[in-house]
């Protein structure tokens, strides 16, 4: 059974360019969160999909936008990069939605806007 | 906003005593409280977690206790170990919305 996994590991992006970020769900897991950590704070909650529909969302402005597949990977989307989109981006996944103590974390993608 | 709140950046324990973490929040509307650990390079992972049904919850080494009237949990953890060293966050969500908040993280560090 394989872990949550993120790529790429690390980024670097100038203001107003896009990004793509990649989740694989751990075996089994229909549920996908993600979060952005900034330096310092606790993760924010961005949004979560499950079984490929978007279940949830945090205070983030639409350029944020995810997608996810029908083997339960997932997308995270930002448009128009700005500086403090700076952060460690982690996703989640669980069996269920709402199933917090099931939720397991990929080790993130750090992402660096110039 | 800053719905969870962890006041202590930083915590430093000797091994074997007891130490405890603390967390406040301010939505009366969180029901589910969890712990995580978060090593260097490595995501959180699930410690343990406490229901507002209940005051206090035991899981080996680890400990959480809920006061909702002071709005407020804590960790403890004894006795304290050198692996024990890391990062904790404590979060709390609201059983039927898809989302949950975090704090910004105490860093424990357990000293031989």
């Amino acid at each position: 059974e394989t872990g949550v996994t993120q790529s790429p590991t690390h980024l670097i992006k100038t203001r107003g360019q896009q990004v793509t970020l990649r989740c694989s769900s751990q075996s089994g897991h229909n549920t996908v969160s993600w979060y952005q950590q900034a330096l310092g704070q606790g993760p924010q909650f961005i949004f979560q999909y499950y079984r490929e529909e978007e279940n949830g969302r945090g205070n983030f402005p639409p350029r944020f936008s995810g997608l996810q597949f029908p083997n339960y990977s997932s997308e995270l989307n930002v448009n128009a990069l700005e500086l403090d989109d700076s952060a460690l981006y982690l996703c989640a996944s669980s069996d269920a939605s709402g199933n917090w103590d099931e939720q397991f974390f990929g080790p993130g993608t750090r992402l660096t806007v110039l | 906003d800053q719905q969870v709140k962890q006041n202590s950046p930083s915590l430093s324990v000797q091994e074997g005593r007891i130490s405890i973490l603390n967390c406040d929040y301010t939505n009366s509307m969180f029901d589910y409280f969890l712990w995580y650990k978060k090593y260097p390079a490595e995501g959180p992972t699930f410690l343990i977690s406490i229901s507002s049904i209940k005051d206090k919850n035991e899981d080996g080494r680890f400990t959480v206790f809920l006061n909702k009237s002071a709005k407020h949990l804590s960790l403890h953890s004894v006795p304290s170990q050198p692996g024990d060293s890391a990062v904790y966050f404590c979060a709390a969500s609201v059983v039927l919305r898809n989302d949950m908040r975090f704090g910004a993280g105490t860093r424990l560090t357990v000293k031989p």
